[in-house]
């Protein structure tokens, strides 16, 4: 069946820092891809997605590119902030079908 | 637009009590809501997906006596935890998903804690 893989955490960096976190997936077809983001004691927040293979989503500065060949779906972000702080989610679905989710990796950003 | 709402926030009940939680669609019409549980420090775990007016269909290894859902309304759908013990103690999240679309909304979540 269809999953998803995340870069083991937690992860701590310094304010202004370079931001990876590694999503890989296995899935069946084309799904869609999706990070989330989820603040301590929320919900979870769409952060960004991306439907087709070269696809890029971005949002509040954070990127990541649908990429069909390496089934990855890494986030990136050039220089994070200690509002950053929060557990990130990488997800798929095929339409319709139920979302599958990663393990999470919670993200530290110290000032 | 596209917001989900919870209702509690946060519960505690004592042991052997029902606790009914509430997800709601607030500005769409979701006819299909799911329900999710999470444990500390941990990912999401799809508990049920409940379509409008019919069975929910329950994850294998999710009890369906214990974890009643009802999706009465196309805005509405309700988890009942029956019997609720220290073990069901955890953070439930729902979301609700447009007609003919595979993004979900995620509700901000519901904390009960069973003493």
């Amino acid at each position: 069946g269809d999953s998803v893989t995340q870069m083991e955490g937690p992860v701590t960096l310094s304010e202004e820092a370079f931001l990876t976190i590694n999503c890989t997936y296995t899935a069946t077809g084309y799904p869609s891809l999706f990070w989330y983001v989820q603040y301590p004691g929320e919900g979870l927040q769409l952060l960004l997605k991306a439907t087709k293979a070269d696809d890029k989503g971005s949002n509040k500065g954070f990127e990541a590119t649908y990429r069909k060949e390496t089934t990855s779906f890494h986030l990136e972000k050039g220089s994070v902030q200690v509002s950053d702080s929060a557990v990130y989610f990488c997800a798929l679905t095929h339409q319709l079908d139920d979302m599958r989710f990663g393990a999470g990796t919670r993200l530290t950003v110290k000032p | 637009g596209a917001v989900v709402s919870q209702h509690p926030s946060w519960v505690i009940c004592k042991s052997g009590t029902s606790v009914k939680i509430e997800c709601r669609s607030l500005d769409f019409q979701a006819t299909t809501m799911f329900w999710y549980r999470q444990f500390p420090k941990q990912s999401l775990m799809l508990m049920a997906t409940s379509n409008e007016g019919s069975k929910a269909t329950y994850e294998q290894g999710v009890e369906k006596d214990k974890f009643l859902i009802n999706h009465a309304s196309l805005t509405l759908s309700t988890l009942t935890v029956t019997s609720a013990h220290p073990e069901d103690s955890s953070f439930y999240i729902c979301s609700a998903r447009l007609e003919s679309s595979y993004e979900q909304y995620f509700g901000p979540g519901t904390r009960l804690t069973v003493t």
